[in-house]
Order: structure tokens, then C-alpha cells, then sequence
């Protein structure tokens, strides 16, 4: 069965470094997501991408964040400059127009 | 601001009993409802969609959606150990582009 795929599975960075987690979706998938989780915490929704395009964002979402899919496969979230607060699991998901999400396992993320 | 409430628990329950998870949203507008299952230390799987008023059972999970109270549940029968989690109530809003987690009630399936 059809997996998403997530790496690294966990990425330590310092304070105001930048990262790049990296989810390889499932084929046939049409709709991206990213959602992070701190620990202890409800997930919650960053933002959504379809046709190679940015479809909505929440309000974490804001200009240190940015998403691509830069090979028709690949579809990544960059950090640009961490704080202490972006500590947290990130999940990428997918689906095929329903709604209905494949998560991958997570990339943990942890700044110092 | 649209919000998705569930009790945080923890639900405890007997083997072979039912669980009764419960949940309430805030916007009307919403179109599509799903319980994901979460272990922990991992992803959310999906366990259960539902889009229209009523009922859906899918083996032992029984979804049920009432868009007049904003309300969804999920019941689970014959619960097992292996059902221990945090069960998520997420919500989908129009175009499919967002959807909204609730922070999950924690079941605990007693042997």
C-alpha cells in the first residue's frame, strides 16, 4: 500500500538556522498539506497546496514559512530563520479531492 | 474563528464495551467530518469520514453527523486494548482547503 513519506525523522537546528523538511506524497494525490503538532498539543493546519500553488494559509503560516514542489514529487516546507517555538512535529499529508488525508509519520523538529 | 471542541478525556472503558467519543464545531458552513486515529508518538490516521446527516458504520466504528447541532460522534463497539489512542475530530471547510483538528479525547480500552 501507498505511502507518504517524510525526512528527515528528526532534525536538530540552532536558533535563527534555516531547515528544510522534505515529504514525498502519494502519487495519485492531488491536495498537499503541512500541519504541525507541539508537543502535547492539538495538530494544527499551516497550509494547503494544489496545482502547484498555495490554496490557503492559517495564520502560523507567516513570511519565515514557505512551500514547494519543486519536481512534480517532492513537496517541502522551509523554515526560514527557527525560533525556540517552531519545536514541534510537522506532518505532511495528501489527498486525492476528498478531504479524506494520508499522513506521513512526521519529521520531529527541535531547535536549541 | 472556527473551532472544534471534544473532551479531552481521558474515556476509560471496559474490554467489549462501547466508546462513545463526542465533538462540536462552530461553523455552519462546514461540509466534511472525519475522526483520525492517533497513537502515541504518531501520525493521525483516518479512521472515518462522514458528509451527510445520519449514520455510517464501517465495522466496528459507527460515525454519526447532526449538521443542525454541530455535533459528531464516533462510537466504537467491542472496544479492544489495541483501540487505546487519542481519537481527532477534524472538520473540512469548503473547497477542501482547510480543514481544522480538534485537540482529541484519549481512550483507554481496559483489559
Amino acid at each position: 500500500e501507498p505511502e507518504v513519506t517524510q525526512t528527515p525523522s528528526h532534525q536538530v537546528t540552532q536558533m535563527g538556522q534555516e531547515v528544510i523538511l522534505r515529504c514525498v506524497p502519494i502519487s495519485n494525490h492531488l491536495y498537499f498539506y503541512w500541519y504541525r503538532q507541539i508537543l502535547g498539543q492539538k495538530v494544527e493546519f499551516l497550509v494547503s497546496f494544489y496545482n502547484n500553488e498555495i490554496s490557503e494559509k492559517s495564520e502560523i503560516f507567516d513570511d519565515q514559512f514557505s512551500v514547494e514542489r519543486p519536481d512534480g514529487s517532492n513537496f517541502t516546507l522551509k523554515i526560514r530563520s527557527t525560533k525556540l517555538e517552531d519545536s514541534a512535529m510537522y506532518f505532511c499529508a495528501g489527498d486525492r479531492g476528498n478531504n479524506e488525508q494520508f499522513f506521513g509519520p512526521g519529521t520531529r523538529l527541535t531547535v536549541l | 474563528q472556527k473551532e472544534v471542541e471534544q473532551n479531552s478525556g481521558p474515556l476509560s472503558v471496559p474490554e467489549g464495551a462501547i466508546a462513545s467519543l463526542n465533538c462540536t464545531y462552530s461553523d455552519r458552513v462546514s461540509q466534511s467530518f472525519f475522526w483520525y486515529r492517533q497513537y502515541s508518538g504518531k501520525s493521525p490516521e483516518l479512521i472515518m469520514s462522514i458528509y451527510s446527516n445520519g449514520d455510517k458504520e464501517d465495522g466496528r466504528f459507527t460515525a454519526q453527523l447532526n449538521k443542525a447541532s454541530q455535533y459528531v460522534s464516533l462510537l466504537i463497539r467491542d472496544s479492544q486494548p489495541s483501540d487505546s489512542a487519542t481519537y481527532l475530530c477534524a472538520v473540512g471547510y469548503t473547497g477542501g482547503f482547510k480543514t481544522i483538528f480538534g485537540a482529541g479525547t484519549r481512550l483507554f480500552v481496559k483489559a
